[in-house]
């Protein structure tokens, strides 16, 4: 069964303290690892898709990573609208459905 | 553009009633639709998918049924709520044909007293 771990549970960053979000999968087969954000009470928002271990995407202070049995995400400078819950997910290479982590939930104080 | 359209966006409804949350797709043909149920703190737990009209997997036993009557319209329902059935309800829609990635609508917030 696959299984996608994300550490921390919660981070609370000071404006402009760049840190970083773990996700760790295991998973028969990876077809790609995706990334989203999720606003308290909201829909995820789709930000990464990544593909092959050494991939790196970036979209403004968000940067993510892979490897082989994991992912990052880097916040560089974050700002208090970076604050939200970060979600990861794997799909397999046959199947289109994907399997999430728990979540990482950002507080980025001003 | 592809938008994604769920109502109602909260419900609160008294254990043993019936269900019906609808969840439309515009702009796209023949999309993969998902039904997820999100409980605090935790994950998004995939309840069913499907990829054509008619077409529903199951992910989990439960109370609860999915039905695509239509290619860009996915219903989920239940006869009669638990309240165990509480929670966050999240469509989505990918564009299948080997692309995996997954776009997701606003929410229902169900509440079963």
């Amino acid at each position: 069964e696959d299984q996608v771990t994300q550490s921390p549970e919660a981070l609370r960053l000071q404006e402009g303290e760049s840190s970083s979000l773990n996700c760790s999968y295991t998973v028969s087969g990876l077809r790609g690892l995706f990334w989203y954000r999720q606003d308290p009470g909201k829909g995820p928002e789709f930000l990464f898709t990544l593909y092959s271990a050494g991939e790196e995407k970036e979209k403004e202070r968000l940067k993510a990573t892979l490897t082989k049995k994991e992912s990052f995400l880097h916040i560089t400078a974050p700002k208090p609208e970076d604050s939200a819950t970060y979600l990861c997910a794997v799909s397999r290479s046959n199947d289109y459905k994907l399997s999430f982590g728990a979540g990482t939930t950002v507080t980025v104080r001003a | 553009s592809q938008t994604i359209h769920q109502w109602p966006a909260t419900l609160v409804q008294p254990v043993g009633s019936p269900l019906s949350l609808e969840c439309t797709v515009e702009g796209t043909s023949n999309p993969n639709l998902y039904w997820y149920r999100q409980a605090a703190g935790r994950g998004l737990q995939l309840l069913f998918y499907s990829v054509g009209i008619g077409q529903i997997s199951s992910e989990v036993p439960q109370n609860l049924s999915a039905s695509r009557p239509q290619d860009r319209q996915f219903i989920l329902s239940s006869k009669k709520l638990l309240l165990s059935d509480s929670g966050f309800y999240l469509c989505a829609w990918s564009a299948g044909s080997g692309t995996d990635t997954q776009y997701f609508g606003p929410g229902t917030r169900l509440t079963v007293l």
